[in-house]
């Protein structure tokens, strides 16, 4: 079972440029979450979706978009990314009502 | 408010010492509640987990929780800590939140072992 995959593991950004990071699920599970992980912070809930085509806000949304397009899949967008923004990227998903299962992490550094 | 609070930033133990790691939450009914150890460069692996029934609960790896209701804790615990056990771990409140399920993490604490 693959579990959350996300896309790309690493990736180095310039101020100002954009990427999508990608999530994919293959547990059929409703809930999807991003978080950013910052040392000394734990993880801090990005966005969320409770099932396809829904997203909302999490507790740092600023600088961040979602998009739940099908079931499986939930991607972050860094529109014009900033030195803020450096961090490592976790994606998970949830039934709900039991734990989050994690993906690997994504490494981002914005220079 | 969810909020989790893990008052240990560093640990230091030595291989083959008990362990304790604390843990304390905020949170209105009674909470879903997690254990995760994250190793250096991995994600988030679920070491235990408490939802209702017996306050202590055992996990992977040798660890156990217990929940105590009236401290509002959830501190693991392990009788002899392993050299592979260094990682970071991190307590986490599962619960619904404005009509959503949301999980609260703490801040970590990472954990070194001496040999």
């Amino acid at each position: 079972n693959a579990g959350v995959t996300q896309t790309p593991k690493f990736r180095v950004l310039k101020t100002g440029q954009s990427m999508t990071l990608l999530c994919a699920q293959d547990m059929n599970h409703e809930y999807m979450y991003w978080y950013r992980q910052d040392p000394g912070m734990g993880l801090r809930l990005i966005h969320y979706s409770v099932g396809e085509g829904t997203t909302a806000k999490g507790e740092v949304p600023d600088g961040y978009n979602v998009s739940r397009l099908k079931k499986q899949n939930f991607l972050l967008g860094l529109e014009s990314a900033a030195p803020s923004q450096t961090s490592v990227y976790f994606c998970a998903s949830s039934p709900a009502d039991t734990e989050a299962f994690f993906g690997q992490g994504t490494r981002l550094t914005v220079v | 408010a969810q909020s989790v609070t893990q008052p240990d930033i560093h640990i230091t133990v030595s291989e083959g010492a008990s362990l304790e790691l604390r843990c304390n939450y905020s949170y209105g009914a009674t909470p879903y509640l997690f254990w995760y150890v994250q190793s250096p460069g991995q994600g988030l692996q679920l070491l235990l987990k408490y939802f209702s029934g017996d306050t202590l609960v055992q996990g992977i790896k040798g660890f156990e929780a217990e929940f105590k209701r009236s401290q509002s804790s959830f501190n693991l615990r392990k009788p002899s800590v392993h050299w592979s056990d260094a990682a970071e771990y991190f307590c986490a409140v599962g619960g619904e939140e404005g009509g959503t399920y949301k999980y609260i993490f703490g801040t970590g604490t990472r954990l070194k072992v001496l040999a």
